[in-house]
């Protein structure tokens, strides 16, 4: 157990439906990834946040996805009228960002089967 | 990001040495080489890193060429909790700021009893 949190393990969802997941970090790490994988390939950088400020977003990012930090404490990843191929694992990722050579801690992801 | 280059899986026998090489060609003078593993349903997590010299820790070794142009994670005595896929990253801390990692595929490591 790295000290990230993520909720729910597992979801599954109708194509079209909406589906938010939450991610909470070791506590006083500054900084927040959120990562895609699908099955046989390396994890997807999606987005990342500084404490409330996101500060970068992949073009994997469509407009149907949308995250936020608020207060710079949790971070939740919202899809909206979700796709097939939106089924991937999501995954959760946190560092103190002192510096930018730290380490990342991954939770364990939510795995998410849209049908 | 500067690329890497690792087998798509590699065997061991149980309590053998594992050597896992990574090309990195096309490294520049300021990426620092990572490490990564993932095991079956779970999150990736962070192994080694190292920049020039070679780098020993608790789970494995990191030994790098004089060129810097490849590198390789060494398990010292494979178990079958080492069964993992294995990521080795090219990161550049100067650049960007923003601390993120940029995976490939990866070697899925096999450990046979």
């Amino acid at each position: 157990d790295t000290g990230v949190s993520q909720n729910p393990r597992h979801k599954i969802t109708k194509r079209g439906q909406n589906v938010t997941f939450r991610c909470d970090p070791i506590s006083e790490h500054n900084r927040l990834y959120w990562y895609r994988q699908t099955l046989g390939q390396g994890p997807e950088f999606l987005t990342y946040f500084q404490n409330e400020a996101q500060l970068e977003k992949s073009r994997l990012l469509s407009d149907r996805f949308s995250a936020e930090r608020p207060k710079g404490s949790f971070s939740t990843l919202e899809i909206q009228r979700t796709e097939q191929g939106d089924s991937a694992m999501y995954l959760c990722a946190t560092n103190p960002g002192q510096t930018t050579n730290e380490k990342l801690f991954f939770g364990s992801g939510t795995q998410l089967s849209v049908l | 990001d500067a690329k890497t280059t690792q087998p798509n899986s590699m065997e061991s026998n149980e309590e053998e040495p594992v050597h896992l090489p990574c090309n990195h060609s096309t490294i520049s003078g300021t990426d620092y080489i990572h490490w990564y593993r993932q095991l079956p349903s779970q999150g990736p997590e962070y192994v080694i890193h190292g920049l020039t010299s070679n780098v020993n820790n608790r789970m494995a070794s990191l030994a790098i060429a004089e060129d810097r142009k490849s590198s390789t994670l060494i398990l010292h005595r494979a178990t079958l909790r080492d069964a993992a896929v294995y990521y080795c990253i090219l990161r550049d801390p100067p650049s960007g700021n923003t601390g993120k990692l940029i995976f490939g595929q990866g070697t899925t490591l096999q450990v046979k009893p």
